[in-house]
This record gives C-alpha cells, sequence and structure tokens, in this order.
C-alpha cells in the first residue's frame, strides 16, 4: 500500500517570500506524483505531476517539484509567493502498475502574510 | 469552473434525516468519485463508479448509498448519519478510472455537510 506524508500542517510565510512544502511518501513500488491545491470554497484542482523524465516538473502559478527517489520526496517550491497563493496543498501518489488509486496526504495550509 | 457542478452546496441535517447529495459533470467522463474531506485527515476515497459501474467501495458504512444513474450523474443518499459524518463531500470525475493513462482528476466544489 501507498501513504502519503505532509510534515506541516500549516506554513505561514511573507508576501514575496519563497515556500517549501514538505511531502514523503512510502510504496514498495513505483509511483507516480501529484500535488493538487484547493482555494478557499473550491474543489481540488491539479497543480502539477511527475509521471517520468525530469525530476523537477513545473506545474501552474510559478510551482515547481523536485522527485527525489532516493529520499522518498516530492517537495513543492515557489521562489516567491503572493497573497492569492493562500490554499490548502495536497500531495498524492498512485502506482504505475496494478490498481491505481491516488492516495491523498492530509494537507499543508499555506497562508500568506502581507 | 471545473465542469464539475454539486448540489447543495451546504446541508444541515438531523441523524434521522434523509437527504441526498448531487453531483453532475459536463466533461463527457466516464469516472466518477466521492470523497470524504475531514479536518486534519487525509482525502478519503468513498466510492468509484466506471461506466456507471461501482468499482470501489471504500469500507463505507451502509448509511451512505451512492447512485449512479448514468456518467454524467453521481448521488450519494444519506440517511441516519451520525455527527462524525460531518465533513465535506467532494465529488470528481475523470476521462477514465485512474490507470495507465494517468488521467487527472476533476473536482467539485464540494457540499458540506453538518450533522446535528
Amino acid at each position: 500500500a501507498q501513504s502519503v506524508t505532509q510534515l506541516d500542517s500549516q506554513v505561514p510565510v511573507f508576501e514575496e517570500a519563497p515556500v517549501e512544502l514538505r511531502c514523503n511518501y512510502s510504496s514498495s513500488v513505483s509511483v507516480y506524483l501529484f500535488w493538487y491545491v484547493q482555494y478557499p470554497n473550491q474543489g481540488l484542482q491539479l497543480l502539477l505531476k511527475y509521471l517520468s523524465g525530469s525530476t523537477l516538473v513545473k506545474g501552474i502559478n510559478g510551482f515547481e517539484a523536485e522527485f527525489n527517489k532516493s529520499q522518498t520526496s516530492f517537495h513543492l517550491r515557489k521562489p516567491s509567493v503572493h497573497i492569492s497563493d493562500t490554499a490548502e496543498y495536497f500531495c498524492a501518489v498512485s502506482r504505475i502498475q496494478g490498481a491505481q488509486k491516488l492516495v491523498f496526504g492530509q494537507g499543508t495550509r499555506l497562508t500568506i502574510n502581507p | 469552473e471545473t465542469g464539475v457542478t454539486q448540489t447543495p452546496r451546504h446541508l444541515v441535517m438531523g441523524m434521522t434525516n434523509k437527504k441526498s447529495l448531487k453531483c453532475e459533470q459536463h466533461l463527457g467522463h466516464n469516472a466518477m468519485y466521492w470523497y470524504k474531506q475531514s479536518a486534519k485527515k487525509p482525502l478519503e476515497l468513498m466510492f468509484v463508479y466506471n461506466f456507471k459501474e461501482q468499482t470501489e467501495n471504500n469500507s463505507v458504512p451502509s448509511r451512505f448509498s451512492p447512485e449512479c444513474p448514468n456518467s454524467s450523474h453521481l448521488f450519494l443518499h444519506l440517511h441516519t448519519l451520525q455527527p462524525e459524518d460531518s465533513a465535506l463531500y467532494l465529488c470528481a470525475s475523470s476521462q477514465d478510472e485512474l490507470g495507465a493513462t494517468n488521467e487527472k482528476l476533476f473536482f467539485g466544489s464540494g457540499t458540506q455537510l453538518s450533522v446535528l
């Protein structure tokens, strides 16, 4: 089975500061990796995904994530955040082979302070 | 707007009530999902339907009863719920059941359910 751990439940940062949201996963098989974002009062939207190839993945709104297989991590980064980035961010994994359901982490609430 | 619409947005019900949540997708997708989002817990997959057939029931109590009359509509019928069932219920769809194509999920805005 797969599991996802998001180490920080809340991350407050100042506007224009860099941010990193941490995600570690556990799986005995190869996986695909995802970050979803949930803005207030909305459903989840796909931010970016890693399927194969370059370990640095770029997504929407200036976010990027790096897949590190040896550390089983997929941390999300943005060099300079904006007030509009205030949201909850979810890391998720799915198996590449066999039953392929998304397993989500608990989420990290990113709060941007002016 | 993701193309997945959920109604109602908010619902308050007593433990003896019967209510239904509705989800409609206008994306031509074949797979639909119900997720439960509780505070401080990971999103929990409840049910999966692919081409109107239920392909997954994630050990959900029988007080939650899904219905998928066609590929565009998904319902969640609720009866004799408990206060711990209060949560945000999210509907999602994808082109096909998540698999080799690894289609992304399109989520609705959810129904915030409060059970008194």
